[in-house]
Formats: C-alpha cells, sequence, structure tokens
C-alpha cells in the first residue's frame, strides 16, 4: 500500500541551528502535503499544507518564517525549522492524501529536541 | 477547528467489541467522516472513513447515524493492540485534517 516516509526519525540539535525534515511519498504522487506539530500527550495541531511548486498555506498563529515548507517535486515535502529553541522541541508528522476523498497516509514523525 | 466530540477515554476487555463515539453534530453534506489511531511515538494510522453509509473493513465498521450528526467506530474484538488514541475527524474534499483531542482507548488483558 501507499507509504509516506518520514526523514530523520530522531533528531537533536543546538538551539540556533536549523533542522531540516524530509516527506517522502513512496508510491503515489502526492501534490498536497500536511505538516503537523504535536506537543506530549496533545492531540496534532496542523501548522500548515504544502502545495507541490507554489507556496505552502500556514494555520494561523504559524510562523512562516520560522518554519520553512518546499515542496519541490510530487514526492517530496521539507519542513525546515529555522534558528531553532527548546520550545520549538516536539513531534512533527507528515502527510499526504491518496487521493481528494480517500484517505490520508502518515510519516512516522520524527521527535525534535533542542538543546 | 476541529468540529467532533469524543470521549476522553474508554475501556474494554480483551476480545470483546468495542464501540467508540463520536457526535459531529455541524457536519456538512461534503464531510468525509474519518477515523485515524495513534500509538505512542508513531503517525497516526489509517482506521476507515465513510460518507452516509456504514462502512465495513478488515480492521474496523464505522456505523453512520442516518442524520449523519454522530458516527461510531466499532472493533469487533479489541486485542491489546487495539490500545491506542482513536481520532474521528471530518474531512471536505481536498480540505486539511483537523484532529480533535480523540479518545484512549485501554484494553484489559
Amino acid at each position: 500500500g501507499a507509504v509516506v516516509s518520514q526523514h530523520p526519525s530522531r533528531v537533536i540539535c543546538k538551539s540556533g541551528t536549523s533542522v531540516k525534515i524530509e516527506c517522502r511519498s513512496l508510491d503515489f504522487q502526492a501534490t498536497t502535503m500536511f505538516w503537523y506539530r504535536q506537543f506530549p500527550k496533545q492531540s496534532l495541531m496542523l501548522m500548515a499544507t504544502s502545495n507541490e511548486g507554489s507556496k505552502a498555506t500556514y494555520e494561523q498563529g504559524v510562523e512562516k518564517d520560522k518554519f520553512l515548507i518546499n515542496h519541490a517535486s510530487l514526492t517530496l515535502s521539507t519542513l525546515t525549522v529555522t534558528s531553532a529553541h527548546p520550545e520549538d522541541s516536539s513531534f512533527y508528522i507528515c502527510s499526504a492524501p491518496w487521493a481528494p476523498n480517500t484517505e490520508a497516509f502518515f510519516g512516522q514523525g520524527t521527535r525534535l529536541t533542542v538543546v | 477547528d476541529a468540529k467532533t466530540t469524543q470521549p476522553n477515554s474508554m475501556e474494554s476487555n480483551e476480545e470483546e467489541p468495542v464501540h467508540l463515539p463520536c457526535n459531529h453534530s455541524t457536519i456538512s453534506g461534503t464531510d468525509y467522516i474519518h477515523w485515524y489511531r495513534q500509538l505512542p511515538s508513531q503517525g497516526p494510522e489509517y482506521v476507515i472513513h465513510g460518507l452516509t453509509s456504514n462502512v465495513n473493513n478488515r480492521m474496523a465498521s464505522l456505523a453512520i447515524a442516518e442524520d449523519r450528526k454522530s458516527s461510531t467506530l466499532i472493533l469487533h474484538r479489541a486485542t491489546l493492540r487495539d490500545a491506542a488514541v482513536y481520532y474521528c475527524i471530518l474531512r471536505a474534499t481536498g480540505n486539511q485534517f483537523y484532529f480533535g483531542t480523540g479518545t484512549s482507548l485501554t484494553v484489559i488483558p
């Protein structure tokens, strides 16, 4: 079946540095991908919608200059957390819908720890 | 933007059926009802989805009320591997998935 793969699964970075997270659709093309953030014992919060070949759409309250999204191909979207701070430590998850009225597939998530 | 209401937690005995309810009184005619589940430190996993009619697949059944203002996810025989947080989500065509708080299911051996 369709699979969405995220990389890395876990990353530790120093405060002030940038971290890039990749999200790939492995056997289908995804013109749209979604990025979520999840804090411990909380639900997933939608951060932005990544659109292939155009700018991402950010949810209210999400800083677009801090969370850079690039969707350069039909199988790859990247999220770059710039100038990371400890409060950015979280579980980041991407997803891609198989088709408009079908299920979405989720990556395994990336645990980001900023020290 | 979550438009669904679920109980925070539920318990079930192993090998018994589980009925997970979801209220979505503001559902529109084009909203699909999706269910996902999430294990700790993993991405959500698709369970089932439907529009108006009841749906069955190898994992579960989805019973949708006639007025579509509520639905129930049915796990026919709970196993320990079914212990997870279950999310009921409304999604209009082509739109994003907004997650609510979900139901944490505990399966008792």
